[in-house]
């Protein structure tokens, strides 16, 4: 199973575009990139996921290298509700989840 | 569909008592994986079940856990006894097959051992 690496938390303004980068530097050839957000009081919540290039959907967009050892999860203009733990995990789908630390984004007004 | 249902929303118990969380899946998921979240070691998972047969429980922390999934559309997690050291936040959560990596979580159980 992959480790990932992500900063611990993040802060930004609204309205700004965010983006927060994870390493993987062992990623295995059939590992994918995946991205989950938890709010509060809530558990987490699937948002994105992608192979190599780039992937988006309404919530994000997901940028990943040729090399695959990194990936970056942008994040368009952000408001307050965005204010969440955004997880990253590379996982080939024949294991369960395993979840870091995740990274700390609070947007401030 | 509800999504993924668990029960109760909170818990407080006193030391040594048995606490019973359930939980029910999305419908038609096949996988059912139990977490838990404390502050200081973040998401854990303890046990995963898939077509109601546990798979996985090297992560349930000690005899006092168990896991049961008596039918595809429930499944208890149960401390016996409690122990401060519990307090938590319980996630369940169920998945599809080959789509395993998008998990739907529940809210969430808090449980609180005083």
């Amino acid at each position: 199973l992959a480790k990932t690496t992500q900063p611990i938390s993040m802060d930004s303004y609204e309205g700004q575009e965010v983006n927060i980068t994870c390493s993987h530097n062992n990623i295995a050839t059939n590992d994918y990139i995946t991205w989950y957000q938890q709010f509060p009081s809530q558990g987490p919540r699937f948002i994105i996921q992608g192979y190599k290039t780039k992937v988006t959907n309404e919530v994000a967009s997901l940028f990943i290298p040729a090399d695959r050892k990194s990936s970056t999860l942008s994040l368009p203009r952000v408001s307050l509700s965005d204010t969440a733990v955004y997880y990253c995990l590379a996982d080939s789908g024949n294991t369960p989840l395993v979840f870091g630390k995740g990274t700390r984004l609070s947007v401030i007004a | 569909d509800a999504g993924v249902i668990q029960s109760p929303r909170h818990e407080v118990t006193e030391m040594g008592q048995e606490v019973t969380l359930r939980c029910k899946p999305i419908s038609g998921h096949d996988y059912l994986f139990w977490y838990r979240q404390t502050m200081m070691r973040g998401l854990e998972l303890l046990i995963y079940f898939n077509n109601n047969v546990p798979i996985d429980d090297s992560g349930m922390p000690e005899d006092r856990f168990s896991a049961k999934m008596p039918n595809a559309s429930f499944s208890t997690l149960k401390i016996q006894p409690s122990e401060p050291r519990d307090s938590a936040v319980y996630f369940c959560a169920s998945g599809l097959g080959s789509y395993r990596t998008e998990a739907f979580f529940g809210q969430g159980t808090r449980l609180t051992v005083v």
